[in-house]
């Protein structure tokens, strides 16, 4: 069964600073890994989605890097913003049609 | 071009009573996904629908069940219902054909409180 880990469960940076969020996976057979927003009470906007064959993908001031050998991936958020506070999630498609999720990183960019 | 649209955006409902739940996928999508999402979790899989066909089920138990008609929309169906049922509920749609390596567009969800 997969298991979708995010460490930490929340972060508080100040505004300018860079983020690093941190996804971690049991199973490395994985199709792809998608990284996705939350606002509160909102629905998933997808962010970046990357093929298991890629070792990273970028748009605009976000980086996801995954290394699926180890079961990771890492998003970057260059220069933050009070405007990227929100919840962050990743999750990954293995063998089936399923997303496995992780329970996510709570992100506060203090302006 | 319209995106995952569902309704109602809320709801609130008594023990044992049942609700439906209703979500268009995103135009040129087939395929159609619910998920669970439980205060401070990440949504939990529970149902697919590919061809007006159930084509994967999480681990819900029968209260749950659903439906997809021919113009590809979906109804998620919830019977008997129990106070930890209370969540967000998120559809998601992709195209059928290709959905392994496409991207899931997920709708805004139906909070959907029990008392």
């Amino acid at each position: 069964k997969q298991e979708v880990t995010q460490i930490p469960a929340a972060l508080s940076v100040p505004e300018g600073e860079n983020l690093v969020l941190n996804c971690s996976f049991t199973d490395s057979a994985i199709y792809n890994l998608q990284w996705f927003r939350q606002d509160p009470g909102k629905g998933l906007t997808s962010l970046l989605l990357i093929q298991s064959s890629q070792r990273e993908q970028t748009s605009g001031r976000l980086n996801a890097s995954l290394d699926k050998s180890s079961g990771r991936s890492t998003l970057y958020i260059a220069a933050s913003q009070p405007g990227d506070s929100a919840t962050y999630l990743c999750a990954v498609r293995g063998g089936d049609y399923k997303l496995s999720f992780g329970a996510g990183t709570t992100v506060t960019v203090r302006a | 071009d319209a995106g995952v649209t569902q309704s109602p955006t809320h709801l609130i409902k008594t023990r044992g009573q049942q609700v439906t739940l209703r979500c268009s996928p995103k135009s040129g999508h087939d395929t159609v996904s619910w998920y669970q999402q439980a205060l401070g979790q990440g949504p939990q899989f529970i149902f697919q629908y590919y061809e007006e066909e159930e084509r994967q089920r999480g681990n819900f138990p029968d209260r749950f069940s659903g439906h997809q008609f021919p113009n590809y929309s979906s109804e998620l169906n919830v019977n008997a219902l129990l106070l930890g049922d209370s969540a967000l509920y998120l559809c998601a749609s992709s195209r059928g054909t290709a959905s392994f390596n496409q991207p899931q567009h997920f709708g805004d969800g139906t909070r959907l409180s029990i008392l």
